[in-house]
């Protein structure tokens, strides 16, 4: 069975701090992706990135960065010299051979103050 | 492409009520995936598609709630009779092919009093 754990529920920090969101996933298959996704606080759902479980290569894209190490079953995502804007809803989802559409984790909100 | 398009964007209705939920993917993916978020359960997958046919729908709390894709760019979910417990906003998502990120709508926030 799937299943991915974000056990940060909100996170607050103040501008320019950098950011780190923990997600932990578990999975039977050898084959699975990693996702995340952003939810602002008008509701829809944005695509951040896509990984595949046999690429662990961290990779960056501006502030954002993301480290996943398969030893560890995590997929963490970091914000450096977080901005305003960048307060949202922070999802981390995965699918697998087994489940073939996206289970996410509870999410964390991140509340970056100016 | 306009992205996956969902209609009603707010849905207040009547317990009892019969509600319709309806969705655009955008054209050429062969996915269509309908999540439901709540406070108290999160994003929680209802049910998916492939090529229009029902793949995986252990996700649909009961019968009170069918989905149906009749062709590749329209599909519907419906609630009847609606209860309270059913407010929530209503995700459609689609993508090219498996395991690739899903593209969400802007959600249908419904409420049921």
């Amino acid at each position: 069975a799937q299943k991915v754990t974000q056990a940060q529920t909100e996170i607050s920090v103040v501008e320019k701090e950098d950011v780190t969101l923990d997600c932990v996933y578990e999975t039977r298959d050898t084959t699975y992706y990693l996702f995340w996704y952003k939810q602002p606080p008008s509701g829809e759902l944005v695509f951040l990135i896509r990984r595949n479980s046999f690429d662990e290569q961290n990779e960056i894209s501006g502030r954002y960065s993301w480290n996943f190490q398969k030893s560890t079953s995590s997929f963490n995502f970091t914000i450096t010299a977080s901005q305003v804007v960048d307060s949202a809803v922070y999802f981390c989802a995965l699918s697998d051979t087994g489940r073939r559409a996206l289970t996410f984790g509870s999410g964390t909100r991140l509340q970056v103050q100016p | 492409d306009a992205g996956v398009i969902q209609s009603p964007r707010h849905e207040v209705t009547e317990m009892g009520q019969e509600v319709t939920l309806r969705c655009k993917p955008i054209s050429g993916h062969d996915y269509l995936f309908w999540y439901r978020q709540t406070m108290m359960r999160g994003l929680e997958l209802l049910i998916y598609f492939n090529n229009n046919v029902p793949i995986d729908d252990s996700g649909m709390p009961e019968d009170r709630f069918s989905a149906k894709m009749p062709n590749a760019s329209f599909s519907t979910l419906k609630i009847q009779p609606s209860e309270p417990r059913d407010s929530a906003v209503y995700f459609c998502a689609s993508s090219p092919t498996v395991n690739t990120e899903a593209f969400f709508g802007q959600g249908t926030r419904l409420t049921v009093v």
